[in-house]
């Protein structure tokens, strides 16, 4: 079984504020994909990274960085000088090469981001 | 244009009443998978569809059925309602290789069953 903990219920932080958002993940497989995505006030689901297990480089996409760390089960994702567009919530997911047919994507419960101007 | 769309984008019905979720897709993606998100909670998978003769149950497919009417098409169906299955509904699309996995959405349906 795989399973995705996204700790962090509600954030709220002030305009140009740094913020991470933890993600922690159980899985018995050594190969798997991890994910984000964002969820704004509109409703839509957006993808925002997908990381294979493999490759442990940080990523930084302009104001968006994520860090994946295996030793530690955990891809956590940074917003940089957040901004009032940046509230939403944000899901991670994690997909193993064992998670049934459809290699399902398992989310976490999500976390609320509020940008506060 | 949206490459996943989904009708209706808000529905409300009683207790009992058939309904019908479509989803279709212009990204020319073979699988497709319909989710439900409770408030609080992530996506629960329902049902999952790798091509038009392939269709899976997820991991909460009680109370509905899937159709799968063509590459770009796939609906979902309440045969009888009930008010716990007032959720918000998505559609997703994957390409077929687990390599190249990321799910794209639709918009969702916000249902509600009174």
């Amino acid at each position: 079984a795989q399973k995705v903990t996204q700790a962090q219920t509600e954030i709220s932080v002030v305009e140009k504020e740094d913020v991470t958002l933890d993600c922690v993940y159980e899985t018995r497989d050594t190969t798997y994909y991890l994910f984000w995505y964002k969820q704004p006030p509109s409703g839509e689901l957006v993808f925002l990274i997908r990381r294979n297990s493999f490759d442990e480089q940080n990523e930084i996409s302009g104001r968006y960085s994520w860090n994946f760390q295996k030793s530690t089960s955990s891809f956590n994702f940074t917003i940089t000088a957040s901004q009032v567009v940046d509230s939403a919530v944000y899901f991670c997911a994690l997909s193993g090469e064992h998670s049934g047919s459809a290699r399902q994507l398992t989310f976490g419960s999500g976390t609320q981001l509020t940008v506060l101007p | 244009d949206a490459d996943v769309t989904q009708t209706p984008r808000n529905r409300i019905t009683k207790t009992g009443k058939r309904i019908m979720l479509e989803c279709s897709q212009t990204k020319g993606h073979d699988r497709m998978y319909w989710y439900r998100q409770d408030p609080g909670l992530g996506l629960q998978l329902i049902y999952y569809s790798f091509d038009v003769k392939d269709i899976n149950k997820g991991e909460i497919s009680d109370g509905y059925s899937v159709s799968r009417q063509a590459q770009a098409k796939f609906s979902l169906s309440l045969e009888s309602a009930i008010p716990n299955q007032t959720a918000l509904y998505f559609c997703a699309t994957s390409r077929g290789t687990w390599t190249d996995n990321e799910q794209f959405f639709g918009p969702g349906t916000r249902l509600t069953v009174l």
